[in-house]
Order: C-alpha cells, then structure tokens, then sequence
C-alpha cells in the first residue's frame, strides 16, 4: 500500500531556532497533507493541513511547504521553544484511501536550551 | 470548539475482564474513529463510523468490539483480552467519512492487560 514517510527519527534544535521537518509520500494523487503534534502521554493535535491546489501555508508559527514534484512536505516551525517539544507526524490522504490518513513514521523534536 | 473527549484516562484490566472506553464529541461530526496506537509507533485505523453506521473494520480481532450509540457518542468494548493489546487508544472525529478534512483526535486511553 501508500506510505509516507520522514527523513529523520530525531531532531535536535536549540531553543529560538528555526525547525524543519521533512516527509516524503509516495501516492502521486494525495490531495489533502496534514501535520500532528504529539507531546508525551498526549493525543495527536492538529498543527496545520494543506490541499494540493497548493504549495504553502502559514500558521502562527508554523509553516507548511508542499512540493508535489518530489513528493515531498515539510514543516517549519519558527522561533523554537520548549513547548514544541513532541512527536511530529504527517500524513496524507487521497481519494483512493477513502481519505483515511497514510501516516508516517514519526520525528521527534527535541529543543536544546 | 475541537474538543473530542475520552473516559477513562487510564484503564487496568486482567485478561479476563470486560470493560469500555468511551469517547464523545459535540462538533456534529458524522465521522468517528478509534486508533491504536504503540509506543513510538503512528497511530493505527481500527474502525470507522459514518453517519452511525460501521464502515471500516481494519480485520480486527473480535475481542474489541464497537459501538455507536449515537451520533455524539462513540464506545469500544473490550473482552478478554491480551497483553499485547495495551496500547493508547484514541477516538477521533471528522466532519465527513470521505472529506479531506481535519480529524480531530482526543486525548486517548492509556490501557494496560494484565
């Protein structure tokens, strides 16, 4: 089946830095992607989503970069702080699952005071 | 308000006892799902709910079964299982079944077999 998947397991950045997190999916007809946060013991939050009509969002903070000729997303998050501290998941969905999340593997963020 | 809500938080049980999780959300969303997941791992599909009708069974073992009593209200019953099984369940839920948009998850139960 489709899979996405992440670059990295673990991130290490120091506190006030800027944070990127990469994901490669590999369903060319994904239309809808999707970032969760996931602090310890917690369930996953929703960070930010984006439909393929297009290749970039902003949140407070976070910014969501979609690049459909590589298959590739990736999330920024400005000014790091300790509270972004967690477990970061993308996910994608399309059509052809139902729009059931394909979920990737996983990175965890840590910040470095 | 995105607000899904779990009981119990957490959840000690022996392999021979029956109990529930139960999971509610008040956002009128017509989709509703519980997830299983392990530590380090993303989240797994167990069931899908539409419009309070079952539509996705991800092959899984019939000592959990669902219930959806209520388009507010989602339960996962659970008997006889086994330690394998303890894991962080999470009820999620979605405006639409087939919509690509936003699933909102609760917290979850932390459950352990014994």
């Amino acid at each position: 089946g489709e899979s996405v998947g992440l670059h990295l397991p673990t991130l290490s950045v120091q506190e006030g830095d800027n944070s990127i997190i990469n994901c490669a999916y590999s369903n060319s007809a994904s239309d809808y992607f999707i970032w969760y946060k996931q602090e310890s013991g917690k369930g996953p939050q929703f960070i930010i989503d984006i439909r393929s009509n297009m290749d970039k969002r902003q949140g407070q903070r976070v910014t969501v970069l979609l690049n459909k000729t590589v298959k590739h997303l990736s999330l920024q998050i400005a000014a790091t702080q300790p509270g972004d501290s967690a477990v970061y998941f993308c996910a994608d969905s399309s059509m052809d699952s139902n729009y059931q999340l394909i979920w990737g593997a996983g990175t965890k963020l840590i910040i470095k005071p | 308000d995105t607000e899904v809500t779990q009981t119990p938080k957490h959840l000690v049980m022996g392999m021979t006892n029956k109990k529930s999780l139960k999971c509610e959300q008040h956002m009128g969303h017509r989709a509703m799902y519980w997830y299983k997941q392990k530590a380090k791992k993303p989240p797994e599909l167990m069931f899908v709910y539409s419009y309070e009708k079952l539509s996705i069974n991800e092959s899984v073992p019939s000592r959990f079964s669902p219930e959806c009593p209520n388009s507010s209200l989602l339960n996962l019953h659970l008997h006889a299982l086994q330690p394998e099984d303890s894991a962080l369940y999470l009820c999620a839920s979605r405006q639409g079944y087939d919509s690509g948009n936003t699933i909102y998850f609760g917290e979850g139960s932390w459950l352990t077999v014994v």
